[in-house]
């Protein structure tokens, strides 16, 4: 069983276009992310959300809206793409926020933005 | 300027060798520090962590902090083939418990 599942895997798109990525965790946690990793594999938060309350909105453009419909899921809806979203995002969750930094991670979407 | 600053590499070392990869971090309110392994094409994993100064040792693997001159050290004894990956440091600040990584250095061991 994965414990942290994202869907699709990869995405390749053009600009303009809208997309989603859905994120499920089947450990129990209270606390999910979604991080960003661009080519240099530096990995950037985006947001983070504890049982359903958006608790971290790091400079993210608006385009960029999170969504969790309870603790086990959080998506991620990105408007109008451009080139400069082209990375692997990655869901992650800790079992609360006033964690230890251990935090798992799911396997990554690669969008690809044309 | 990052919070967290990570040797870049990328290191290639024979099998056996010992591997050192080190982080320096600015922020003094970082209190954990972990390192997480990413295999390619995988989502990080936490390898080590450690709580304030001092070190930490774990079957091969040694993860060192100095708070005085705010250095994050893991050190591979005995490296693997399959020890080939990226490598990041991570810190978590106390105050707001974000956790901010260092750009990772991929480590390859050649057998």
């Amino acid at each position: 069983d994965t414990a942290v599942s994202q869907t699709p895997k990869y995405l390749v798109t053009q600009m303009g276009n809208d997309k989603s990525i859905k994120c499920e965790q089947n450990l129990g946690h209270d606390t999910m992310y979604w991080y960003k990793q661009d080519s240099k594999k530096f990995l950037k938060i985006m947001f983070s959300y504890n049982n359903k309350e958006l608790i971290i909105n790091e400079t993210v453009p608006n385009r960029f809206s999170p969504k969790s419909p309870d603790k086990a899921h959080l998506n991620l809806h990105i408007n109008s793409l451009e080139l400069g979203d082209s990375a692997v995002y990655f869901c992650a969750s800790s079992q609360d926020t006033a964690n230890t930094g251990e935090l798992f991670f799911g396997e990554g979407s690669r969008l690809t933005v044309l | 300027q990052k919070e967290v600053e990570q040797d870049p590499g990328p290191l290639s070392v024979p099998e056996g060798a010992i591997v050192s990869l080190n982080c320096t971090y600015s922020n003094s309110a970082f209190q954990y520090f972990m390192w997480y392994r990413q295999y390619s094409r995988k989502g990080p994993e936490l390898l080590m962590y450690t709580y304030s100064s001092g070190n930490k040792e774990d079957g091969r693997f040694t993860a060192q902090v100095d708070k005085s001159s705010k250095y994050i050290s893991l050190f591979i004894r005995d490296s693997q083939p399959s020890d080939s990956a990226t490598y990041l440091c991570a810190s978590l600040r106390s105050n707001d418990y974000k956790l901010s990584f260092g750009a990772g250095t991929t480590v390859t061991v050649r057998a």
